[in-house]
């Protein structure tokens, strides 16, 4: 199975950066995913990491240290839209996905 | 618009009803998945399908089946619903089960209230 931590809430200033991190145990690993979820909304896709080290997509970024089973979601110039629940997920050997509980970010002006 | 479509929205049932959740895709993905969403649990799986005419045990399948008779559609069933069966379900789709990026589309999800 997966164990998947990240923590509950962080809260941010607008124009701020704000680094999600995650950590996973797995029984197997073939990449992790980042979504972003607003409230009352379906998880919508933003990251995908299988090797080591930073995607960078916009004011998005992701990195994956897979021998230490971490992984952060970096967040720059936040925007009040960018207050949501972001959700770390392992993907298994077989292929199905796992979320973590998820990180409530606010953005405060 | 081409995506997932889940019914219904809303529903409040009563403990020992049988229930059935739709969903159905138009994007001809092959792998189709049911998470069900808990406050402080995450997004957990139900069920799955990586292609029509097949289906699979997620974490959490007790108390529902699924059934895969086309690429299209993915109905969920609570044979006898009870209240810790209470929640967010979310149905999702990818273009398959396999290797590379494999982006989960979720549709709107159905909220399940039984009382």
């Amino acid at each position: 199975g997966q164990n998947i931590d990240q923590p509950t809430e962080m809260t941010a200033t607008e124009g701020a950066i704000v680094q999600i991190n995650c950590t996973y145990q797995t029984s197997g690993f073939n990449g992790l995913f980042w979504y972003q979820q607003h409230a009352g909304e379906a998880p919508t896709f933003l990251s995908y990491n299988v090797l080591d080290g930073l995607e960078e997509k916009g004011r998005f970024s992701s990195f994956l240290s897979r021998s230490k089973g971490y992984s952060y979601l970096l967040l720059k110039e936040l925007q009040m839209k960018d207050s949501a629940s972001y959700l770390c997920a392992v993907r298994d050997n077989d292929y199905k996905l796992s979320f973590g509980a998820g990180t409530t970010v606010t953005v405060r002006a | 618009i081409a995506g997932i479509t889940q019914a219904p929205t809303s529903q409040i049932l009563a403990a020992g009803r049988r229930m059935t959740l739709r969903c159905t895709q138009d994007m001809r993905h092959n792998a189709m998945y049911w998470y069900r969403q808990d406050l402080g649990l995450g997004l957990r799986l139900i069920h799955y399908s990586n292609t029509a005419g097949t289906t699979g045990k997620g974490e959490v399948p007790d108390g529902y089946s699924v059934s895969r008779a086309n690429t299209d559609d993915f109905p969920l069933t609570l044979a006898s619903a009870v209240p810790s069966q209470t929640s967010v379900y979310f149905c999702a789709s990818s273009d398959s089960a396999g290797s590379g990026a494999n982006v989960l589309t979720f549709g709107a999800g159905s909220r399940l209230t039984v009382l």
